[in-house]
């Protein structure tokens, strides 16, 4: 069974640039979490998709946003790129009610 | 709303010594448990995860983590760590409900075992 997968694996960006990243979840998992780990800062909650919804959103700027498709893929953009923005980004999916998230193995994202 | 707490940032620890790492959470419902294992420059792994029923759950890499419910704590332990252990080890709670799990996290706790 293949894990979550993100893409890309690494992304570099100017400041005020876009930025989109992707995930996969496995294979029969609904929900999809994004997470923000920046040195130092632990993981931040972005963002909590389920059935193609915005369940939960955490403490993050508008432009931070995202998406989730039919088939349960998900899309992170972060607009107006800032220096602070650099750091690694996780992707997580979990199945309704079934308890624990797996992780992929993150997108690292540097502006410059 | 639930919060995570690991109380050390880093522990040091030599190698063959035990170790606890702890954390506590606040929570006005029940709540499902994870331990997450960060090794550097990967995603997180799951290291173990207690749900219901036995207070004590166990990893397949000789860690274990108690769920105490008065104290609200589930901190982990190992009685004998080893050089691969070393990695950044991540408390989580989940308050289970109907339309799916919201994971929080705590801070992490940097485990360095040395030689």
């Amino acid at each position: 069974e293949a894990g979550v997968t993100q893409s890309p694996t690494h992304l570099i960006k100017t400041r005020g640039q876009q930025a989109t990243l992707r995930c996969s979840p496995i294979s029969g998992h609904t929900s999809v979490y994004w997470y923000q780990q920046a040195l130092g800062l632990g993981l931040q909650f972005l963002l909590w998709y389920d059935e193609g919804e915005e369940r939960n959103r955490g403490n993050f700027p508008p432009r931070f946003s995202g998406r989730q498709f039919p088939n349960y893929s998900s899309e992170l953009n972060v607009n107006a790129l800032e220096l602070e923005d650099s750091a690694l980004y996780l992707c997580a999916s979990s199945f309704l009610r079934r308890a624990e998230a797996f992780f992929g193995q993150g997108t690292r994202l540097t502006v410059v | 709303a639930q919060s995570v707490t690991q109380l050390d940032s880093q522990v040091p620890v030599f190698e063959e010594a035990p170790v606890e790492l702890r954390c506590n959470y606040s929570s006005s419902v029940s709540v499902y448990l994870f331990w997450y294992v960060q090794y550097p420059n990967q995603g997180l792994q799951l290291l173990l995860k207690y749900l219901s029923g036995s207070t004590l759950v166990e990893s397949i890499n000789g860690f274990e983590a108690e769920f105490n419910k008065s104290q609200t704590s589930f901190h982990l332990r190992k009685p004998s760590v080893h050089i691969s252990d070393t990695a950044e080890y991540f408390c989580a709670v989940s308050p289970p409900t109907y339309t799916g799990n919201q994971f929080y996290f705590g801070t992490g706790t940097s485990l360095t075992v040395i030689p």
